[in-house]
């Protein structure tokens, strides 16, 4: 069974500074790593996913993630966010054959400040 | 070309009621999972259909079922309603295995009262 850990559950920042939400997952198998936002009244959108091949995945909105399979991490990263970024952020993995079961985590809310 | 539809968008029921939901997903598309999200639990997987059967199942009890037509919309019922049972419910749509970019609509908001 496969687990996702989200270190963090609100994130507050400024406008313009960098940003790091933190995501950990637990798998006996090989698995596929995604992030997904959520703005209010809102189903989720696809920021980026890992399949396979270079660690470092390039999402939507300046957004990117780096897979790191010794510490079974998959941390997302903005260098400078914006206002409209602030929306809540879901980390989730699918097991290799598992078709489309996702196994989110609990989510991040992200608050960029003025 | 349009998005996941799901309908209704709202819903307020009563205990013991039945309810049931429907998503229309991207053309082209063949597999529909649904999701329940909730404040305590969060994000759930409940099952997911694929060419009108169903692929996966999550850990929810038999009251929850669902169904997949040949032109892939797919509806889910859930019978009996608890209050637990108040939450958004997501659906996604992609065009075949976990590789493939999952779309989500934007819920169901059911309310039981």
């Amino acid at each position: 069974a496969q687990s996702v850990t989200q270190l963090d559950s609100q994130v507050p920042v400024f406008e313009e500074a960098p940003v790091e939400l933190r995501c950990n997952y637990s798998s006996s198998v090989s698995v596929y790593l995604f992030w997904y936002v959520q703005y209010p009244n809102q189903g989720l959108q696809l920021l980026l996913k890992y399949l396979s091949g270079s660690t470092l995945v390039k999402g939507i909105n300046g957004f990117e993630a780096e897979f790191n399979k010794s510490q079974t991490s998959f941390h997302l990263r903005k260098p400078s966010v914006h206002i409209s970024d602030t929306a809540e952020y879901f980390c989730a993995v699918s097991e290799y054959g598992g078709y489309n079961k996702l196994i989110f985590g609990a989510g991040t809310r992200l608050a960029v400040h003025p | 070309k349009a998005g996941v539809t799901q309908t209704p968008r709202y819903l307020i029921k009563t205990r013991g009621q039945q309810v049931t939901l429907s998503c229309s997903p991207i053309s082209g598309h063949r597999s529909v999972s649904w999701y329940q999200q909730t404040p305590g639990q969060g994000l759930q997987f409940l099952f997911e259909y694929f060419s009108e059967t169903q692929r996966n199942k999550g850990n929810f009890p038999g009251r929850f079922s669902g169904r997949q037509f040949s032109n892939s919309r797919s509806e889910m019922n859930v019978s009996t309603l608890e209050l637990g049972d108040s939450a958004l419910y997501l659906c996604a749509s992609s065009r075949v295995g976990a590789t493939d970019t999952q779309y989500f609509g934007p819920g169901t908001r059911l309310t039981v009262l």
